[in-house]
């Protein structure tokens, strides 16, 4: 039963276009969305985050978009340099337990 | 300013064998988790603790069992090991679990192999 889904593996964009990832969730008691990049052989580092009752956060070249009636959030990174060509995940928080989607491989290409 | 700190980096065991992954904190935070990542698959939550003396179970606590004696460490305990806890497992740490301000903070991982 996957809660947070991420439904593509992969995403290739040309450098300095605009990457969009997404990401749905089933469970309406998600009360804080957030966005993790992963370097290889390295913990996820923190990008940014939105709370339920938003549907618009932005810091620097990310922004993430909440829809609650579709259950969709994305993660929207302008613009893209090749060094942003790691593994994004999003999670879901319910009572600050964190629920991760399966991750999406960005690959900026110049 | 280390962080979280995980050890060891990599460990090949049998299958049968125990070990304990270490995690510790120095940001005193109360919280603590732990996750495993499989391949093509996202973070799945093991354990997890809101504090010294306090742990509860997470997605997948099968197989694991966990401790945490003190703010700073949140070992985990694998008692017999299978093949099917290969993985990457990650520790990490937040101040709350009100995550408008307290987003977690991830150790660098340990590659478990059980062969």
């Amino acid at each position: 039963d996957q809660q947070v889904k991420q439904n593509s593996p992969s995403l290739s964009v040309q450098e300095g276009r605009i990457s969009i990832l997404n990401c749905d969730y089933t469970n309406s008691m998600f009360d804080y969305f957030l966005w993790y990049k992963k370097y290889p052989a390295e913990g996820p580092t923190f990008l940014i985050s939105i709370s339920s009752i938003k549907d618009k956060n932005e810091d620097g070249r990310f922004t993430v978009f909440l829809n609650k009636s579709a259950k969709h959030l994305s993660l929207h990174i302008v613009p893209s340099p090749p060094g942003d060509s790691e593994v994004y995940f999003c999670a879901a928080s319910e009572r600050g337990k964190l629920i991760f989607g399966q991750g999406t491989e960005l690959s900026v290409k110049p | 300013n280390a962080g979280v700190t995980q050890t060891p980096k990599f460990r090949i065991l049998k299958i049968g064998q125990s070990m304990t992954l270490q995690c510790t904190q120095d940001m005193n935070h109360n919280y603590m988790y732990w996750y495993r990542q499989d391949p093509g698959m996202g973070l799945k939550l093991i354990y997890y603790s809101v504090g010294a003396g306090i742990t509860d179970k997470g997605e997948v606590p099968n197989g694991y069992n966990v401790s945490r004696s003190t703010t700073e460490d949140f070992p985990l305990r694998l008692e017999l090991a299978a093949p099917s806890q290969t993985s990457v497992y990650f520790c990490a740490s937040s101040y709350s679990r009100d995550r408008r301000n307290s987003p977690l903070h991830f150790g660098n991982g340990t590659r478990l192999t059980v062969t």
